[in-house]
């Protein structure tokens, strides 16, 4: 088992719909959740960062984390079609060495106009 | 523009060769990661230096190694090359010493083996 799953879709919607992104993991020593865009053959690009349970909001992006489930959420509003793009998760832990971010494996997404 | 920078964008060789991928981290950043995306393994971690030290590795394999220099660029080396090694090479780089640092990647490095 991975320890970090998310559903690779695809993904499609309409233009100015509500989008729901999510993540699960097993390991509990994931401290920091990010979430990534990344269009197609280019770096992934940070789009939210967050370390506490609880919802970040930035523009038409808001992150949920929720530690007890392990379950972390990435919602976009009002969609639009520059948001197609494959959006990773990744997290990584409190302390320790380990510093390396552990992604899950994309979702796809595609918003139609 | 994340201002991590690598070269080359583009990399065909044969199997068996030798070739070295380049990064320079954002300005400030002492970490730098690398990173290997394959359509069958997402994107894995490799190695991670700090300040000029190796701090950690993952699923590296001992044909590939890396360095990082005094002015903190890095460089990953990939010998004897495989088909399977085909894939999207990503460094990033961050502010490292706090545990929280913001990993920021570059365009990456496609490599193709032939």
């Amino acid at each position: 088992q991975k320890e970090v799953e998310q559903d690779p879709g695809p993904l499609s919607v309409p233009e100015g719909a509500i989008v729901s992104l999510n993540c699960t993991y097993s390991n509990s020593a994931f401290q920091y959740f990010m979430w990534y865009r990344q269009y197609s053959r280019k770096g992934p690009e940070l789009l939210m960062y967050t370390y506490s349970s609880g919802n970040k909001e930035d523009g038409r992006f808001t992150a949920q984390v929720d530690k007890s489930s392990k379950y972390i959420s990435l919602f976009i509003r009002d969609s639009q079609p520059s948001d197609s793009a494959t959006y990773l998760c990744a997290m990584k832990p409190l302390r320790g060495s380990a510093r390396q971010l552990t992604f899950g494996s994309g979702t796809q997404l595609t918003v139609l106009p | 523009d994340s201002g991590v920078t690598q070269t080359p964008k583009h990399l065909i060789t044969a199997t068996g060769q030798r070739v070295t991928l380049r990064c320079s981290p954002r300005s400030g950043d002492l970490s730098v990661y690398w990173y290997q995306q394959s359509l069958d393994q997402g994107l894995q971690f490799l190695i991670h230096y700090y300040n000029g030290e190796e701090r950690a590795k993952g699923n590296i394999l001992e044909r590939f190694s890396a360095q990082q220099f005094p002015d903190l660029h890095s460089e990953l080396n990939l010998s004897s090359l495989e088909l399977g090694d085909s894939a999207l090479y990503f460094c990033a780089s961050s502010v490292a010493g706090t545990s929280d640092g913001e990993q920021y990647f570059g365009p990456g490095t496609r490599l193709t083996v032939t």
